[in-house]
């Protein structure tokens, strides 16, 4: 099963600032916190990735509570092609291939 | 072609006949997957092959049986499949296992089993 939760959908106006929050409890020391989208019938996309540090790269950001027990991706402006369900996923790294993807969220861009 | 590309993307299928479906990626990793989404359902983890070898197994019914000839290929071989086998059939690599080999995904076969 998924170790994480997520709102089921959202909703987010074209140009401003998306927010997805992720909650990950029962995360250990070792997982680090991945998120992915997937645009419909498309394979999924990764888009960043973190341990305990906030991460930035060009598409988004990803925010990390001090106690790890929750994270959020930030879209910082949102555009139509953003729509889509995005994933949060809590993985052991080395040792391990395996993603346990859960139902994400399904965002929804507004023009 | 560049990333990771699926053949065929659409298939329809009766329950006894055979048909592969064909992964193959242009980006020099050693290790790839095989997913499956089903509708309105988490994409399940099938199989996984790392340096050619199949390191994980998630209890995928005989009736899916998978080949890696090279770092390059995975195949999905299927025989004798059930209507509950339709669902969108995805290929993945990455280079290694460690934090930073994120999965890169191909487009997907559609399957649908009559």
């Amino acid at each position: 099963d998924a170790k994480t939760t997520q709102p089921t959908s959202m909703d987010c106006a074209e140009g401003r600032a998306a927010n997805l929050p992720c909650n990950h409890s029962t995360i250990s020391g070792n997982e680090y916190v991945y998120w992915y989208r997937q645009i419909h019938s498309q394979g999924p996309q990764y888009i960043i990735h973190g341990l305990k540090n906030n991460e930035t790269n060009e598409m988004a950001s990803l925010i990390i509570t001090e106690d790890r027990k929750s994270s959020t991706l930030i879209l910082p402006h949102a555009t139509l092609r953003d729509t889509a369900v995005y994933y949060c996923i809590v993985r052991v790294v080395s040792g391990t291939y395996k993603y346990i993807f859960g139902t994400g969220t399904r965002l929804k861009v507004l023009a | 072609e560049t990333g990771v590309t699926q053949t065929p993307r659409h298939l329809v299928m009766g329950m006894t006949n055979k048909k592969s479906l064909k992964c193959e990626q242009h980006l020099g990793h050693n290790a790839m997957y095989w997913y499956k989404q089903s509708a309105k359902k988490p994409l399940e983890l099938m199989f996984v092959y790392s340096l050619e070898e199949r390191v994980e197994n998630n209890s995928v019914p005989s009736r899916f049986s998978p080949e890696c000839p090279n770092s390059s290929h995975l195949f999905l071989h299927l025989h004798t499949l059930q209507p509950e086998d339709s669902a969108l059939y995805l290929c993945a690599s990455s280079q290694g296992d460690r934090h930073e080999s994120e999965q890169y995904f191909g487009p997907g076969t559609r399957l649908t089993v009559t």
